[in-house]
């Protein structure tokens, strides 16, 4: 079975650019979250989507947005950006569990990630 | 102010020791905590996963504890393998409203030699 696959590994762009990073999840998995991972610090949650929608956004500014697409791959578009951009973008995906109305234990598969250098 | 602190930041022991690294959080409301495991260059694998009524889980040579009244975790490694070299990470998982939302911490490095 494949797992989170993300593209690409690596991309380079210039202050004030555009960058495009793609995230395919396991098969099956209905939700992708998205991170940022900056040398030095730890993992910061950036979006989260289910079912084609955005459950969930961490504290970044709008210029951080993506979607997810009907087969439930997602992108992530970074615009405007900045050298502090620079980073590891991880994406994951997983299962939520929906019983009895509770959500838990939702396992999140990652992605080897997406190496952003701002220059 | 949500957080989660880990210590010690950075870990060197022997190859086929024990050790014990700690997780320390302020986040509410609380769903569940997961320890994952990250390699250099590598995506974080998920070791354990544990809601506010369980106490330890195991999955191999790791054991999770979890106090969810004093808010701390442990990550046991027993007989510890040259492949346990990694940055290990608490994440801790909200629940009502801002489900989904992780916090994670900034992880131990673990060093293991021969």
């Amino acid at each position: 079975e494949a797992g989170v696959t993300q593209s690409p590994t690596h991309l380079i762009k210039t202050r004030g650019q555009q960058a495009t990073l793609r995230c395919s999840p396991i098969s099956g998995h209905t939700s992708v979250y998205w991170y940022q991972q900056a040398l030095g610090l730890g993992l910061q949650f950036l979006l989260w989507y289910d079912e084609g929608e955005e459950r969930n956004r961490g504290n970044f500014p709008p210029r951080f947005s993506g979607r997810q697409f009907p087969n439930y791959s997602s992108e992530l578009n970074v615009n405007a950006l900045e050298l502090e951009d620079s980073a590891l973008y991880l994406c994951a995906s997983s299962n939520i569990l929906r019983g009895r109305g509770v959500w838990a234990k939702n396992i999140q598969y990652f992605g080897a990630g997406t190496r952003l250098s701002v220059l | 102010k949500n957080q989660v602190e880990q210590s010690p930041q950075s870990l060197i022991i022997l190859e086929g020791k024990n050790c014990t690294l700690q997780c320390n959080y302020t986040v509410s409301p609380f769903s569940n905590l997961r320890w994952y495991k990250q390699d250099t260059g590598r995506g974080p694998v998920s070791l354990t996963i544990m809601t506010f009524s369980e106490n330890t889980k195991s999955n191999g040579r790791y054991t999770a504890t979890l106090d969810a009244d004093t808010k701390q975790s442990s990550l046991h490694i027993t007989a510890s393998q040259l492949s346990d070299s990694a940055s290990y990470i608490c994440v801790v998982s909200l629940g009502g409203s801002t489900l989904g939302r992780l916090y994670f911490g900034r992880g131990t490095q673990l060093t293991v030699w021969p």
